[in-house]
């Protein structure tokens, strides 16, 4: 079975913390995204990647940074984190070109911030 | 991409089809219709996604007007297992680079 797996399902960090999320897929898949999900709000794109150490803006990639270094692995980095930013992250991939809007998501990570 | 409209919430008894709405009225023409479902604390999982034909695959079929400016997500048996967020999303098949931008969607219940 095909397969993004998330490092963690449930994670509480401290003000000020740097965060990893780790994402992980097995499908050889050369796209790769983080989104978060909040009430009310849907789901909304931080970053992605299309191919290895590149890396493109979402919709709200303020207080993240992304790094790229294996086609397999996507990590989602807070800096510093902050109570705005507790919330349930998601990882998703897709290959390039025909078919690229098909995403596999992975089961998300609810971080909580504190 | 076009914006989707759809209902925010629909009831369907086990066992019966659900038809789930959504409005694209501004779809150009080389705009695909995708559909993607979530179920409570999971990560949303793909259903099926048309141009302007109708299709179907194993979980659901997909109903294209001919005007393209609205579909029908119907799932024909509907099972409490079906119970989630219905995201109808409508994108440009050569624009992106497979970055979708979800909806609010509908929340389906399925009721015994």
């Amino acid at each position: 079975d095909v397969k993004v797996t998330q490092s963690s399902r449930y994670l509480v960090k401290r003000t000020g913390e740097k965060v990893f999320l780790e994402c992980v897929q097995d499908m050889d898949h050369e796209n790769m995204f983080w989104y978060r999900q909040d009430p009310g709000l849907g789901l909304r794109l931080i970053y992605f990647s299309y191919d290895v150490k590149m890396k493109e803006k979402g919709d709200i990639p303020e207080g993240y940074s992304v790094s790229r270094e294996k086609k397999e692995r996507f990590s989602l980095i807070l800096e510093s984190a902050s109570t705005n930013q507790t919330s349930m992250y998601l990882c998703a991939s897709s290959r390039a070109g025909t078919g690229r809007e098909k995403l596999f998501f992975g089961s998300g990570t609810q971080l909580s911030v504190l | 991409d076009a914006k989707t409209t759809q209902p925010p919430s629909m009831d369907c008894a086990e066992g019966r089809a659900a038809n789930l709405p959504c409005n694209h009225s501004t779809i150009s023409g080389n705009e695909y219709v995708y559909w993607y479902r979530q179920i409570h604390s999971q990560g949303p999982q793909y259903i099926i996604h048309g141009l302007k034909n109708n299709e179907t695959n194993e979980m659901a079929s997909l109903i294209i007007t001919e005007d393209r400016k609205s579909s029908t997500l119907i799932l024909p048996h509907a099972t409490l297992r079906d119970t989630a967020v219905y995201y109808c999303i409508v994108i440009n098949y050569g624009g992106s680079q497979g970055n979708l931008i979800f909806g609010k969607g509908t929340k389906l219940s399925v009721k015994p």
